[in-house]
């Protein structure tokens, strides 16, 4: 089975500033997807950024980037700029054939 | 916007009653997932189809709990006899392919008193 750990429950950055979310994984396959997506308070699920495994080059989404490290299994997210928008839940995702897993979540926070 | 979209937002129940919830994926996305999340938590598998066939249960999905995806388009998901420890965010998402990215609903919250 799959397991993800955030182990960061809360996070807090000041706007403009560089903040990084950290999760590590487990899994016992070799080819597999990992996300980051975000929940803003009451609100739906959005997708920031995904990573297949095969790839060794690490995904970048605007502000957004993460530093995969395949053999330790760990998936950070990186925000860069940081908005007051950005202030939600975040939560880290491993997914293969289906069978996706989530962490616990980071919340972060933005202070103006 | 033709995003996920899931009925009712809100459903306040007593406890042994039997409710009903409803997804509307993306429309060219075959694949449709169910998820529940409880407060602080992420959220966790239910559930998935393909088209029409409900390929994956999760130990989670009880015998109370029963999913439907008829025609291959929306999905119901059903708690008979419900209990308060099912209160709670029952998310839907969809997926186009395998792997790929999954989109998620608004999500239906339970509350069951």
């Amino acid at each position: 089975a799959q397991t993800v750990t955030q182990s960061q429950p809360e996070m807090s950055v000041q706007e403009a500033e560089t903040v990084t979310l950290s999760c590590t994984y487990d899994t016992s396959e070799s080819d597999y997807y990992l996300f980051w997506y975000k929940q803003p308070p009451s609100r739906q699920m959005i997708l920031v950024i995904r990573q297949e495994a095969y790839k060794q080059q690490n995904a970048t989404e605007n502000r957004f980037s993460v530093n995969f490290q395949k053999a330790a299994k760990s998936f950070s997210l990186k925000i860069s700029d940081s908005q007051l928008g950005d202030a939600a839940m975040y939560f880290c995702a491993v997914n293969n054939n289906n069978d996706m897993r989530f962490g616990a979540g980071t919340r972060l926070t933005v202070k103006p | 916007d033709t995003g996920v979209s899931q009925n009712p937002r809100h459903k306040i129940t007593k406890r042994g009653q039997n409710v009903t919830f409803r997804c509307d994926p993306i429309s060219e996305h075959n694949r449709l997932y169910w998820y529940r999340q409880t407060l602080g938590q992420g959220p966790e598998f239910l559930t998935y189809f393909q088209n029409e066939a409900q390929l994956e249960k999760s130990r989670l999905l009880s015998d109370r709990f029963s999913a439907e995806r008829p025609k291959g388009s929306f999905s119901t998901l059903e708690i008979q006899r419900t209990e308060q420890g099912d209160s709670a965010m029952y998310l839907c998402a969809s997926s186009q392919f395998q792997g790929y990215e999954q989109y998620f609903g608004p999500g239906t919250r339970l509350t069951v008193t």
